[in-house]
């Protein structure tokens, strides 16, 4: 099992808002910023969210990500179909001395 | 524009080799650390392997120590990831990513991916 924790499946219908969660530990979460990516069907992983809450340029403003302790967040508000993909979280994690994502999180638009 | 062409994707025996090169474009390639994270099918995203931009620090997931080895040359823009005693279970696609700056800080542009296959 993953270092982070995620739940395995998310689903809303057009327009409402999701949040996926991420639960960690002190020697990941807890000290590093979290990176939040989307993988689209049958494509590369592309960054969503970096640094807890930033927005890479040309990433909508209905993506935001935020964290508490040693848990962070992804709010996707005003779903849209497009947005049916899976959803990982990452860190580094100090006792490992390497990164970590979380087993991901399958959106389903329903 | 960033670009990563991974390449050097196969089918092996197991036990077996191969070696992985990522060639980049788009920006100062020695002022950023690299990544390869796979996916094997079906399944979710695992970091393998990360080197600082000046090959100085080298980073390995425990499950790929002592039969992989990550190296770059700035010169040529590539960073390559030297796969040893493969098995069944090092199948995936291995994914060339970009770091965000140190190691630590993840990453931000991915390429599309190189297929390894280990089966006899």
């Amino acid at each position: 099992q993953s270092v982070l924790t995620q739940p395995p499946s998310a689903s809303g219908t057009p327009g409402q808002r999701v949040t996926i969660s991420c639960s960690g530990s002190s020697s990941n979460i807890g000290r590093n910023a979290v990176n939040w990516y989307q993988q689209l069907p049958g494509t590369a992983p592309k960054l969503l969210i970096c640094s807890d809450n930033q927005r890479p340029s040309g990433v909508p403003d209905r993506f935001s990500g935020s964290k508490s302790g040693t848990s962070a967040s992804l709010a996707i508000s005003g779903l849209q179909s497009e947005d049916e993909a899976d959803f990982y979280c990452g860190t580094w994690d100090d006792s490992l001395n390497n990164w970590v994502f979380g087993g991901g999180t399958k959106l389903t638009v329903l | 524009e960033v670009q990563l062409l991974e390449s050097g994707g196969d089918l092996v025996q197991p036990g077996g080799s191969l070696r992985l090169s990522c060639a980049a474009s788009g920006f100062t390639f020695s002022s950023y650390s690299m990544n390869w994270v796979r996916q094997a099918p079906g399944k979710g995203l695992d970091w393998v392997s990360g080197i600082s931009s000046d090959a100085g620090s080298t980073y390995y997931a425990d499950s790929v120590k002592g039969r992989f080895s990550i190296s770059r040359d700035n010169s040529k823009n590539t960073v390559y990831l030297q796969m040893n005693s493969l098995r069944a279970e090092d199948t995936a696609v291995y994914y060339c990513a970009k770091g965000r700056g140190y190691t630590r800080y993840g990453m931000d542009v991915w390429g599309q991916g190189a297929s390894v296959t280990v089966s006899s």
